[in-house]
C-alpha cells in the first residue's frame, strides 16, 4: 500500500512569488491534515479536511495561505506571495478517521529568499 | 491547552546502549500520548501511544514508553541502540480537546555511535 506521497520534496522561491504544494492521501483515506515545521520549532497544525471539506483551518497563519482538496481526493496548499517566514517544512497526513492514526508524508522543504 | 515538552534537542549514545527520550506533558487530565519517528527522508512514523489502556505502552522496532503521572512523564526508552535507530523523535498530544489536532514537541535528533 502506497503512503502518503508529497510534491515537491524541496522548493526554493523569492519573496513574493507563490507557490503550489501537493499531497496526495492513503487511498481510501477521507481525512486529511496539513502540519508545518519552522526551523528550530514545534511542528504544528494547519488544518483538517474530511473529504473535500475544511472541518478546522484555525492553524492557518494568513490569508496568504490557502488549501483546497477537490473531489476530496488529493490536496493542494497555496503560499501567494510567499514571504520569508513561510519557510519550513510542509507535512501532510492522512487518517481513515479523524480519531485513528495519522501517517505522514515525507514533508516538502520551502525555502522563500 | 494541552503540551508537551522534550528534554534535549540532541542525544547522542553509543551502539549498544540504552537509550532514553525525555517528554514531559502539560495536562490536567489524562492525555493522549504519542512518539513519532521521523527517518531521513522519509515520513513521520508512528511509534506507539499512550491511551489510557496500560502505563507501559510497546511500539515498533524494541521502544516502549512508560506513563507516569506523578512525574507527568511520557519517556521513551530502549534498551540496546541499533545505528537503525538514528532518527528524529517527536513526542505529542492531542491539543484543544480534538482528538484530530496534534501537537508536537521541537524533537530530540538521536545520534547512535558506532
Amino acid at each position: 500500500e502506497a503512503g502518503v506521497t508529497q510534491f515537491p520534496s524541496h522548493s526554493v522561491i523569492e519573496k513574493g512569488q507563490t507557490v503550489t504544494l501537493r499531497c496526495d492521501p492513503i487511498s481510501g483515506h477521507d481525512n486529511l491534515y496539513w502540519y508545518r515545521r519552522v526551523m528550530g520549532k514545534e511542528i504544528k497544525f494547519l488544518l483538517h479536511f474530511v473529504k473535500e471539506s475544511k472541518q478546522d483551518e484555525s492553524g492557518m497563519p494568513n490569508n496568504r495561505f490557502l488549501a483546497e482538496r477537490t473531489g476530496g481526493t488529493y490536496s493542494t496548499l497555496k503560499v501567494q506571495p510567499a514571504e520569508l517566514e513561510d519557510s519550513g517544512v510542509y507535512f501532510c497526513a492522512s487518517s481513515q478517521a479523524s480519531s485513528g492514526n495519522q501517517f505522514f508524508g515525507p514533508g516538502t522543504r520551502l525555502t522563500v529568499l | 491547552a494541552q503540551s508537551v515538552t522534550q528534554l534535549g534537542s540532541h542525544v547522542s549514545v553509543s551502539e549498544g546502549a540504552l537509550v532514553l527520550l525525555r517528554c514531559n506533558y502539560s495536562s490536567s487530565v489524562p492525555p493522549y500520548l504519542f512518539w513519532y519517528v521521523q527517518y531521513p527522508n522519509q515520513g513521520l512514523q508512528l511509534l506507539l501511544k499512550y491511551t489510557s489502556a496500560a502505563t507501559l505502552v510497546k511500539g515498533i522496532n524494541g521502544f516502549e514508553a512508560e506513563f507516569k503521572k506523578s512525574e507527568t512523564s511520557f519517556h521513551l526508552t530502549k534498551p540496546s541502540a541499533h545505528m537503525s535507530d538514528a532518527a528524529e523523535y517527536f513526542c505529542g498530544t492531542n491539543s484543544g480537546g480534538s482528538n484530530y489536532k496534534l501537537t508536537f514537541g521541537k524533537g530530540t535528533l538521536l545520534t547512535v555511535n558506532p
